[in-house]
């Protein structure tokens, strides 16, 4: 079992590009949920998905958009980087909506410049 | 709107000891709380979960306890290595809010 995988590892990027990042859930898991984590913090909650749908979005604005596939693997984009936006990305995947264990992804690690 | 806090922010200890980390939610109303921890520049990766029925859960050295009415829950580690030294992480309910970690150093 591979668990979840995010590509690619790092990402350097300028300002007021666009980038796509990528994740595969754990076998077996349908649920995909995507998360900001600054430095020193803890991560911030983006949005989820489940069943090729957006479920449930945090504080973060349209900028911040994502798709799932239906092999329920998933993609964040984000558009007009910001400086702001460097920070680890994290993908974690369940099998479900509901009361179920989370599973992370080793996350993607993107510079804004 | 849920918030988490976690405390110490920091802990840096002996080899051997026993550690307490706790973790206070406002938000009572959860269906579990999942413990992670985090080493540097990496995921998260989970230690625990614990639902909303159960008051207590063991994984070898680890033993966290929830207790929902009071919004608080306690990760318990005993007998510290050096390996144990990481960030570690509480998120109440479908893990959609965080707490800052705990930043714990275990030294030889």
């Amino acid at each position: 079992d591979a668990g979840v995988t995010q590509s690619p590892t790092h990402l350097i990027k300028t300002r007021g590009q666009q980038v796509t990042l990528r994740c595969s859930p754990k076998s077996g898991h349908d649920t995909v949920s995507w998360y900001q984590q600054a430095l020193g913090q803890g991560p911030q909650f983006i949005f989820q998905y489940y069943e090729e749908e957006e479920r449930q979005r945090g504080n973060f604005p349209d900028r911040f958009s994502g798709h799932q596939f239906p092999n329920y693997s998933s993609e964040l984009n984000v558009n007009a980087l910001l400086l702001g936006d460097s920070a680890l990305y994290l993908c974690a995947s369940s099998p479900g909506v509901g009361t179920t264990e989370a599973f992370f992804g080793q996350g993607t690690r993107l510079t804004v410049v | 709107k849920q918030e988490v806090t976690q405390i110490p922010a920091a802990l840096s200890v002996p080899e051997g000891e026993n550690l307490v980390l706790n973790c206070s939610f406002t938000d009572s109303a959860i269906y579990n709380l999942q413990w992670f921890r985090q080493d540097p520049g990496k995921g998260l990766t989970s230690l625990l979960l614990i639902q909303s029925s159960q008051r207590e859960q063991t994984s070898g050295r680890l033993n966290a306890s929830l207790d929902k009415s009071s919004g608080r829950s306690t990760l318990y580690i005993a007998a510290s290595q050096p390996g144990d030294s990481a960030t570690y992480l509480c998120a109440p309910e479908q893990n959609f809010v965080f707490g800052p970690g705990t930043r714990l150093s275990v030294l030889p």
